[in-house]
């Protein structure tokens, strides 16, 4: 079973369009995040939920959403998509306090 | 969050150690030293992490120099399948305000 999976693992949509990434975690741990990896390879948090509450909002622009229905659930909602929102999304879980987290495979956003 | 600094790229033949090092001379006696990869295509991987002692796993070794304002990554016998970038990072355990902060990290070859 995998650890931390995300979908879809490829998105391609047109400028001004609302979209989803959803990711699910199987390890129990309470901690959420999501990165932002962009075309110069530069890995950045995004947001990070503990228990379904929102911890860390890192200076993100709001049309970014970050939905947790549930511990083992973290989406992202993106509305009105820019071309600049173009990257590499992953979703990591961890344990609260601790420094190892794991990671998805990746979400590949590509705006045209 | 204390930084560091690592080389921008290295290059191995496969079957021979390689060291992997990471300077962090502004390190805080409660950061946690931990390394990360990613491969191609791929979400980042945790390797391993340590505190003061070195520390050994399945994947690799951790040497932490005494005063702590180094660390070095040592893969025993390299395989093409090391090929990645290489992530040193210093976390600092405690709450749920928690992220992990990604440099440049160190991009390894390894030579068939």
């Amino acid at each position: 079973d995998t650890a931390v999976s995300q979908t879809p693992k490829y998105l391609v949509t047109q400028m001004g369009n609302d979209k989803s990434i959803k990711c699910e975690q199987n390890l129990g741990h309470d901690t959420m995040y999501w990165y932002k990896q962009d075309s110069k390879k530069f890995l950045k948090i995004m947001f990070s939920y503990n228990n379904k509450e929102l911890i860390i909002n890192e200076t993100v622009p709001n049309r970014f959403s970050p939905k947790s229905p549930d511990k083992a659930h973290l989406n992202l909602h993106i509305n009105s998509l820019e071309l600049g929102d173009s990257a590499v999304y992953f979703c990591a879980a961890g344990r609260t306090g601790k420094g190892t987290q794991y990671f998805g495979p990746g979400t590949r956003l590509l705006v045209l | 969050d204390a930084k560091t600094t690592q080389p921008n790229s290295m290059e191995s033949n496969e079957e021979e150690p390689v060291h992997l090092p990471c300077n962090h001379s502004t390190i805080s006696g409660t950061d946690y030293i931990h390394w990360y990869r990613q491969l191609p295509s791929q979400g980042p991987e945790y390797v391993i992490h340590g505190l003061t002692s070195n520390v050994n796993n399945r994947m690799a070794s951790l040497a932490i120099a005494e005063d702590r304002k180094s660390s070095t990554l040592i893969l025993h016998r390299a395989t093409l399948r090391d090929a990645a970038v290489y992530y040193c990072i210093l976390t600092n355990s405690g709450g749920s305000n928690y992220k992990l902060t990604f440099g440049k990290g160190t991009l390894l070859t390894v030579n068939p």
